[in-house]
This record gives structure tokens, sequence and C-alpha cells, in this order.
């Protein structure tokens, strides 16, 4: 079964730089991922979409702050130089092969 | 610039029925497959229903499926959700978005809240 999953919570001061993760179940290593950003009170945004090969492609505006890795079957959202703005929560996600959409927990990110 | 707009949520009862819009703009419409996401109070992100460009193809996550059905109009640019049968757990902000081949939601609606309460 595809799952992906986050650590609920992670943390980080201003100007700092944090890295979140997003694992994919066994089996689904390859699996391409998106990361959506949900600001309070805000509808999702679109962040980038990771490859498999690690290789990410950012969305309509967002800043070269944030970035994308892979290692195995773990999905990075990396943001450095935090603002108070990116305190948000963060959900990774992709599309299974019987044709559904799978999300992560998502994971609330506050900047200290 | 994409623009996705959705309206239609409201307060129903138990039981009832409900019918959600998305007003689609900025882009060729009928080009892109689309769908539904929803996200309980305090809760996190659900898939729900997507639909392919034409309209032939249409796929459901199983909380949903046989009392929600998904739509589209591609001469109005306008994407429908059709909720029956709605039960306390279908309340939820319901958000339309954008689906690419590759299965990424890449734009979304401000989404719009459905209450299902007696």
């Amino acid at each position: 079964q595809l799952v992906l999953t986050q650590s609920p919570s992670a943390s980080a001061s201003l100007g700092a730089s944090v890295k979140v993760t997003c694992t994919l179940s066994s089996g689904h290593s390859s699996y391409v991922i998106a990361w959506h950003q949900q600001q309070p009170e805000k509808g999702p945004r679109y962040l980038m979409k990771i490859n498999s090969d690690g290789s990410h492609i950012r969305g309509d505006g967002i800043p070269d702050r944030f970035s994308g890795s892979i290692s195995g079957a773990e999905r990075y959202l990396t943001i450095s130089s935090l603002q108070s703005e990116d305190e948000a929560d963060y959900y990774c996600q992709t599309w299974g092969t019987g044709f559904h959409g799978v999300f992560g927990g998502g994971t609330k990110l506050t900047v200290l | 610039e994409v623009q996705l707009v959705e309206s239609g949520g409201g307060l129903v009862q138990p039981g009832g029925s409900l019918r959600l819009s998305c007003a689609a703009s900025g882009f060729t419409f009928s080009n892109y497959a689309m769908s539904w996401v929803r996200q309980a109070p305090g809760e996190g992100l659900e898939w729900v229903s997507t639909i392919s460009g034409s309209g032939g193809g249409t796929f459901y996550a199983d909380s949903v499926r046989g009392h929600f059905t998904i739509s589209r109009d591609n001469s109005k640019n306008t994407l429908y959700l059709e909720m029956n049968s709605l039960r306390a757990e279908d309340t939820a902000v319901y958000y339309c978005a954008t689906i690419t081949a590759a299965g990424i939601f890449d734009y979304w609606g401000q989404g719009t809240l459905v209450t299902v309460s007696s």
C-alpha cells in the first residue's frame, strides 16, 4: 500500500535552514512526489515536484530558498533563510497506480 | 494567471445533498484533468476525486465512491462535485485543483466550506 509518512512537527530559527522529510512506503521508492505549503487559514500552494532522480521543479513564483532532494525512499524539502511567513503546514503528495491521490499527514513548521 | 474559484458550500443536514462548483480561468480548461481535495477541521488533506480533461475518466476515493459524483462542463470552464447522502464526516473545506499528467496538484483554489449537521 502506497503511504507517505511525515513527522508531525519541525522547528527552526528565523534565518536558519530546515529540512522536512517525507518517506515513501516500501516498494514505492521511485515515485515522483510534490510538496505543498499551507499557511494558517489559507488554501494549499504547490511548491515543487521532486523526480526520482532527485531533480526538482519549483512552481510559479516559488523562491529558490525552497529546494528538494532525495535519498532512497526519503524525499526532502529544504527551506533556507527562514522567514516568518514560512511558518505553515507542509504536505507531500503523490499519485498511486490505482488512480488515486495520496497525501502525507503533514508537518507543522514553527519558525522560532 | 491561473484562477480557481470554488462556490456552493454551506450548512446541510445529514442525508442531504449539495453541489459544489469550481470556476476556472487563465488556462485551457479542457486540456487539464481536475480534482477535488478536502480538509476536515484540524486535519490533513484528503484526495476526493479526479476527472480527466474530456470528462470521460473519473476516479474516486473509497470514502466517497457511490455518493459523490464529479463532472465538468468544458464550455463553461467549470468543475462540479455533486454530493449526496451527506454525513457528518463529510464536513470539510473542499478545494479544487488542477492535476498534471504526473499526478501532481499544481494549482489550488481557496476552498469552500461544507458543514453537515442537524
